[in-house]
């Protein structure tokens, strides 16, 4: 078993606040990263998808580092707004399978 | 264009029936996934068909589950015998290739009583 970590578990800011989570992954082995946001009652949807060490990803608001050397990735909201309250997952590509972390649940409070 | 498709979209059953689950993946791709996301656990995946090839079945919870593709599009996911401990929702996602981004069906959530 594989072990994906994502922290904080939860997290609760006030709108206009910047904000960042972790996900850690085995340095070896690595393909790719993914990070997706799991709003409450609609489908897991992909933000990212990561390749490269030194990889930085950016959509709106919203950007993803990658180090493979060390394993980890951050995700960083820039200005939360309550729209992007969800739950933020990344997830660890082997070749073969998918890893997912238990995520991090974002509240953004107006 | 469409996206990923699953049904039914709930499914109670009793304990010891056989169910199965359906997912419509996006038109093209050609990787498919199954996972299940029991009450307060995370993804767990389940299994993967690139293709028309042989699936990896190791991450199958138990020999109750099986999942097939037929002609590289529709999958089916059946659950013998179903325990309550099958209870959770099923999610299919599809992509490009395999490892690429995923795009998710609407899920189906399994009750087992």
């Amino acid at each position: 078993i594989l072990n994906v970590e994502q922290s904080p578990q939860s997290l609760h800011v006030q709108e206009g606040d910047s904000t960042n989570f972790t996900c850690s992954f085995p340095s070896s082995n690595f393909y790719a990263l993914h990070w997706y946001r799991w709003e409450t009652a609609k489908s897991p949807e992909a933000l990212f998808v990561m390749t490269l060490n030194g990889d930085e990803k950016k959509k709106g608001r919203i950007s993803a580092t990658l180090n493979t050397k060390e394993g980890y990735s951050y995700l960083y909201i820039k200005g939360s707004q309550p729209e992007d309250s969800a739950t933020y997952l990344c997830a660890f590509w082997t070749g073969n399978q998918f890893y997912f972390g238990t995520g991090t649940s974002l509240t953004v409070i107006p | 264009g469409a996206g990923v498709s699953q049904s039914p979209s709930n499914k109670v059953t009793e304990k010891g029936k056989d169910v199965e689950l359906r997912c419509d993946p996006i038109s093209g791709h050609t990787a498919l996934y199954w996972y299940r996301q029991s009450l307060g656990q995370g993804l767990e995946f389940l299994i993967y068909f690139q293709g028309n090839s042989a699936p990896d079945k190791s991450g199958l919870p138990s020999d109750r589950f099986s999942a097939e593709r037929t002609g590289g599009s529709v999958s089916t996911l059946t659950i013998q015998r179903t325990q309550q401990e099958d209870s959770a929702v099923y999610l299919c996602a599809s992509s490009d290739y395999r490892g690429q981004k995923q795009y998710f069906g609407p899920g189906t959530r399994l009750t087992v009583t």
